[in-house]
């Protein structure tokens, strides 16, 4: 069975500092993986993700996560926080050749505390 | 465009009792995703339903059930509430199809506690 491994349950950071939050997911096949960030008290926000093609992929709000194969990990990266970037984040893996079109699986969550 | 509403958004039972959450996709999506999230589980796949039938099954037990209607809207239901079963029940909705990609829209979830 497809596990994920997010490998920090809580990440302080300073504001405008980088900040890689860590994923490893357990899979010899081809799957698609994603970030999601959940706010208080809201449901998950894709954040991006990766089907195939290029390793690196990139949000629109300065995240990038690159995926490495040989190692079965897709990290996040932000070069520079902000405040507003507080939140949980989840790794989550899917595998579509496996008939789970829509069944996600996700990683435990880093919780991402930004301060000033 | 509305994207996906879940209600209702809060619930408290007791132990014992039943419970229905209902989800509403966006428009046009056929497939609905239930999903738990609790602190000590993290967030766990519950089912799938695709027009009006189950496609997928996690691993919880059978006190857990859904059904979707004609509309594409779903409901999921928990029946001898116990108090494991405090979580956030989320749905996703999405196209569905069965090749390539489908991006999937969370709602903000229901709140359940079970006392």
């Amino acid at each position: 069975a497809q596990s994920v491994t997010q490998l920090d349950s809580q990440v302080p950071v300073f504001e405008e500092a980088p900040v890689e939050l860590r994923c490893n997911y357990s899979s010899s096949v081809s799957v698609y993986l994603f970030w999601y960030v959940q706010y208080p008290n809201q449901g998950l926000q894709l954040l991006l993700k990766y089907l195939s093609g290029s390793t690196l992929v990139e949000s629109i709000n300065g995240f990038e996560a690159e995926f490495n194969k040989s190692q079965t990990s897709f990290h996040l990266r932000k070069p520079s926080v902000h405040i507003s970037d507080t939140a949980e984040y989840f790794c989550a893996v899917s595998d579509p050749s496996a008939g789970g079109y829509n069944k996600l699986i996700f990683g435990a969550g880093t919780r991402l505390a930004v301060h000033p | 465009k509305a994207g996906v509403t879940q209600t209702p958004r809060y619930l408290i039972k007791t132990r014992g009792q039943q419970v229905t959450l209902s989800c509403s996709p966006i428009s046009g999506h056929r497939s609905v995703s239930w999903y738990q999230q609790t602190p000590g589980q993290g967030l766990q796949f519950l089912f799938e339903y695709f027009s009006e039938t189950q496609r997928n099954k996690g691993n919880f037990p059978g006190r857990f059930s859904g059904r979707q209607f004609s509309n594409s809207r779903s409901e999921m239901n928990v029946s001898t509430l116990e108090l494991g079963d405090s979580a956030l029940y989320l749905c996703a909705s999405s196209f569905g199809r069965t090749t390539g990609y489908n991006e999937q829209f969370f709602g903000p979830g229901t709140r359940l506690t079970v006392l």
